[in-house]
């Protein structure tokens, strides 16, 4: 079956740590994002990438970095440098090479917990 | 300020109502999207609209380009559909998701 793959599903971190965090896609879909999911706030964008090898900062870049070296895997790696990184993070992708365009698919999320 | 409210935030059904969740937006859109996030977290897509009426199912999706509102319905609720819905537009530069909040619906046997 196509779709967003994300791991681990869970993951406990000690300060000064960076940990990355897998997405894998298997729909060919050009565009894929990072979002990042807060109690009582709607996803903030955190990188987006358009074409392999190529990807955007979004709102809250910061502490956190991404690659995109094949077109099935957008990994993120949050950095010690995130102040804040207890978090739910949600990977999506979208078939379209435009990004923020037509219909989203996302992942079933990964839950980072900084100890 | 938010591009995107919903409403209500929290939501309490008997099995078999009538809901309506309201969704508002202050942006030119290209395209809105409604969303359904399960207590396990993974969300799914269930609409993209960009004018009238859409269903699949029970479920039915508005909006109204004018007045910048969107309305998703549920009809014959059960207890399944509990799950945080989320309205999240595509802005029409194509620059930008926007996602609301989320409703938080649980319906009781």
């Amino acid at each position: 079956d196509g779709g967003i793959t994300q791991s681990p599903k869970y993951l406990f971190r000690k300060e000064g740590q960076n940990v990355t965090l897998s997405c894998e896609q298997n729909l060919n879909h050009d565009a894929m994002y990072w979002y990042r999911q807060d109690p009582g706030q709607g996803l903030r964008l955190i990188y987006y990438s358009q074409i392999v090898n190529d990807f955007q900062k979004g709102d809250i870049a910061e502490g956190y970095s991404v690659s995109r070296e094949k077109k099935e895997s957008f990994p993120l790696t949050v950095t010690s440098a995130q102040k804040n990184p207890t978090a739910f993070y949600l990977c999506a992708s979208s078939p379209r090479g435009s990004p923020h365009t037509g219909e989203l698919f996302f992942g079933e999320g990964s839950r980072l917990t900084v100890l | 300020k938010n591009e995107v409210e919903q409403s209500p935030q929290n939501l309490t059904a008997q099995e078999g109502e009538f809901i309506t969740i309201n969704c508002s937006y202050s942006v030119g859109i290209s395209a809105l999207h409604w969303l359904q996030q399960h207590p396990g977290g993974g969300i799914v897509s269930l609409f993209m609209l960009s004018s009238g009426k859409k269903k699949h199912g029970r479920l039915i999706a508005t909006i109204n380009i004018q007045e910048k509102h969107s309305s998703l319905h549920i009809t014959a609720s059960h207890p399944r559909d509990s799950a945080v819905y989320i309205c999240a537009v595509t802005e029409n530069t194509g620059n930008q998701f926007y996602f609301g909040t989320g409703t938080s619906l649980t319906v009781i046997p």
